[in-house]
């Protein structure tokens, strides 16, 4: 069956300081992934996508993606974290064709420290 | 920039009533989706929709669950006697095709007592 794993509940990180978020995938074809990030109250605003192509994707807000086939990860990234970017972050899987529904990891919690 | 809207943005009931909330996709979008999330649980999938009917849905999405398309615009999912785990924040999303980007709504808050 396909599954997300995103193994970081919680990260604290500096303001300034470098982010990775982590995301493994299980899926028989290539994937759809996804990023989107939840502040509190609020939705889920699509962060970045892949769907094919050049495997490092860039999004908004400064964050980039890579996707690895051969380690099933799709690890977000940014090179200094603002404040604002504290929020829960979710990674997505969609299998297309004639499925659309996405399968969402836990997600994972990000703290910025002042 | 075109958004996903959902009313009312939290919803409170008693158990074993009715609930019917509602989304207005964007307006070129044919595929609608509604996910739910309980709370500190992963976002999961509920049901999808395509010209005017279900074209898939997941086991939580037993017969208390429907959803319609009442008009050109409004994107339903009615809730018919709710229980108390359904307390969640249910999303409604679209996408212009099938393996296209999901756009979300804000969310409604269902909270059952």
């Amino acid at each position: 069956a396909q599954s997300v794993t995103q193994p970081d509940i919680h990260i604290t990180v500096s303001e300034g300081a470098s982010l990775e978020l982590r995301c493994n995938y299980s899926y028989g074809a290539t994937p759809y992934l996804f990023w989107y990030v939840q502040s509190p109250g609020q939705g889920l605003q699509l962060l970045l996508k892949y769907f094919s192509g050049d495997t490092l994707v860039q999004g908004i807000k400064g964050f980039e993606a890579e996707f690895k086939r051969s380690q099933s990860s799709f690890n977000l990234r940014k090179p200094s974290v603002h404040w604002s970017d504290a929020a829960e972050y979710f990674c997505a899987v969609g299998r297309g064709g004639s499925q659309g529904n996405l399968i969402f990891g836990k997600g994972t919690k990000l703290s910025v420290k002042p | 920039e075109p958004e996903v809207t959902q009313t009312p943005s939290h919803q409170v009931t008693q158990m074993g009533q009715e609930v019917i909330l509602r989304c207005v996709p964007i307006s070129n979008h044919l595929y609608f989706y509604w996910y739910r999330q309980i709370l500190g649980q992963k976002v999961e999938f509920l049901v999808s929709f395509y010209n005017n009917e279900i074209s898939e849905k997941s086991e939580i999405f037993d017969d208390q669950f429907s959803v319609e398309r009442p008009d050109g615009s409004n994107f339903t999912l009615k809730i018919r006697s709710t229980k108390l785990e359904d307390s969640a924040m249910y999303f409604c999303a679209s996408s212009t095709g099938i393996a296209d980007t999901q756009y979300f709504g804000p969310g409604t808050r269902l909270t059952v007592l």
